[in-house]
C-alpha cells in the first residue's frame, strides 16, 4: 500500500467548509483513496473513497488531483460532531486484507 | 453494511489477569481483524482472524499475549492475557466490506484499564 501523508492537525470554524489535504506521491495506477475518521473513542468509520474521480456522497467530496499524487477531503459544512481525527488510506480495492492506518489529521471545528 | 456488536465496552482490570473481549457480527464474513490503539495513538493491527484456521500475527504480537478464537463466521474473541498497565488500550475488531461499496466495519471498542 502506498505511504500517505498528512497534516497533524487543523481547525475549522463551524459552518465553514473543512479541506483535508492528503498527499500520496506513490500511489500505483490500481491503488484506491479510502478516508476514515474516528470520533472520540468510537471505531473508525468509512467516509468516501475513489480512483481518479472526483466524488461525492452525504457526507463529504472527495477531490483527487490529475496526477494522483494527492487528494482533499471536502467537508462542506463543518460542524462540531465533525470533529475527529481523520485517516487517509491509499491501497487496491476493497480485498480481504486489513486497513493499515497512518496517524491521520486531527481536525477541531471550532464555535 | 455488516454490523458488529464488541463487548465489553470498557473495563477495568487488575494486573496479572486476562480479558476476553467479544465480537459479534451480524452476517457471515470471512475474515475477522483486531486492533490495538494506545493512548493517543493510530491504530495497530495485532492479528487477522480467518475462521477455521489460526490467527496470522503481526510482528510484536504474539499468540500467547493475545489468543484469538474464530468458532465461525460470525464470531471471535481476543483474550488479552497476563496483563500489565501497558496493556491499557481501545481494542477494536474490523469485518471487511464484503464486497460493498460500505467499507470495513468497525466494532466500538473496548476501552480496557489495567491497574
Amino acid at each position: 500500500d502506498a505511504k500517505t501523508t498528512q497534516p497533524p492537525s487543523m481547525d475549522c470554524a463551524e459552518g465553514r467548509a473543512a479541506n483535508l489535504p492528503c498527499n500520496h506521491s506513490t500511489i500505483s495506477g490500481n491503488e484506491y483513496v479510502y478516508w476514515y475518521r474516528q470520533i472520540h473513542s468510537q471505531g473508525p468509520q468509512y467516509i468516501i473513497h475513489g480512483l481518479k474521480n472526483n466524488e461525492t456522497n452525504e457526507m463529504a467530496s472527495l477531490i483527487i488531483t490529475e496526477d494522483r499524487k494527492s487528494s482533499t477531503l471536502i467537508l462542506p459544512h463543518a460542524t462540531l460532531r465533525d470533529t475527529a481525527v481523520y485517516y487517509c488510506i491509499v491501497r487496491v480495492g476493497w480485498g480481504n486484507t486489513p486497513l493499515v492506518f497512518g496517524k491521520g489529521t486531527r481536525l477541531s471545528v471550532i464555535a | 453494511s455488516a454490523v458488529i456488536s464488541q463487548k465489553p465496552s470498557r473495563d477495568i482490570c487488575q494486573r496479572g489477569t486476562s480479558l476476553t473481549i467479544q465480537c459479534q457480527v451480524d452476517s457471515q464474513v470471512t475474515m475477522m481483524f483486531w486492533y490495538r490503539q494506545q493512548p493517543g495513538q493510530s491504530l495497530t493491527l495485532i492479528a487477522t482472524a480467518n475462521q477455521g484456521s489460526e490467527a496470522t500475527y503481526e510482528s510484536g504480537f504474539v499468540i500467547d499475549k493475545f489468543p484469538i478464537s474464530r468458532p465461525n463466521l460470525t464470531f471471535s474473541t481476543l483474550t488479552v492475557s497476563n496483563m500489565s498497565p501497558e496493556d491499557s488500550s481501545i481494542y477494536l475488531c474490523s469485518v471487511t466490506p464484503g464486497g460493498t461499496n460500505y467499507g470495513y466495519t468497525f466494532g466500538s471498542g473496548t476501552r480496557l484499564t489495567v491497574v
